[in-house]
């Protein structure tokens, strides 16, 4: 199927590495976070996402941090698995506006 | 319990030509957002619909519009298109104006 991430940057991970993905986000106003995988073919799944007054949330495999005095988003993977190759992208949203605005996204390739 | 689905998955159309894209809320929605997501970006804020009626658009041209239905359901209508308007159309449901969650996409190609 057709890929949206040609020519996107590229992080490559040994299976069973944790993986750290990061984001520059754009407006210092945002207050609202979320990290999307997307795999080849499909569109963006929810990962986790985040608000602006936490600066650390967990998952299940999955933590994001948000240091807002740079802003600056990290999507860190625990014991990377070959299903987690995929891109990512970081979205923002501002409070009182209804549209998110996404980052370039990066491809993680798991490598066996 | 049904997801974000959208129709076609897949399109070819010529320039100058319109298409419509449809869209169906996962269950328990009442928002819709669309994007365009071109080859090798992010996805791109259309608009959003709430009530029936467009509450926020993102810079694109007004040949690109949109409804929303009371089931929820919406579609996306693009007239006069252009080869530029080739991408991956995205549909994402939310309930009031929380977390977006994607449908699969419609590809678009125009020739």
């Amino acid at each position: 199927g057709e890929s949206v991430g040609l020519h996107l940057p590229t992080l490559s991970v040994q299976e069973g590495d944790n993986s750290i993905i990061n984001c520059a986000y754009s407006n210092s106003a945002s207050d609202y976070f979320i990290w999307y995988k997307q795999e080849s073919g499909k569109g963006p799944q929810f990962i986790i996402d985040i608000r602006s007054n936490m600066d650390k949330r967990q998952g299940q495999r999955v933590t994001v941090l948000l240091n807002k005095t740079v802003k600056h988003l990290s999507l860190q993977i625990a014991a990377t698995q070959p299903g987690d190759s995929a891109v990512y992208f970081c979205a923002e949203n501002m409070a009182g506006t209804y549209k998110y605005i996404f980052g370039t996204g990066t491809r993680l390739k798991v490598l066996a | 319990d049904a997801g974000v689905t959208q129709s076609p998955t897949h399109l070819i159309k010529t320039r100058g030509q319109q298409v419509t894209l449809r869209c169906s809320p996962k269950s328990g929605h009442d928002t819709v957002s669309w994007y365009q997501q071109a080859l090798g970006q992010g996805p791109q804020f259309i608009f959003q619909y709430y009530e029936e009626e467009e509450r926020q658009r993102g810079n694109f041209p007004d040949r690109f519009s949109g409804h929303q239905f009371p089931n929820y359901s919406s579609e996306l209508n693009v007239n006069a298109l252009l080869l530029g308007d080739s991408a991956l159309f995205l549909c994402a449901s939310s309930f009031g104006g929380n977390t977006i969650y994607f449908g699969e996409g419609s590809w678009l190609t125009v020739v």
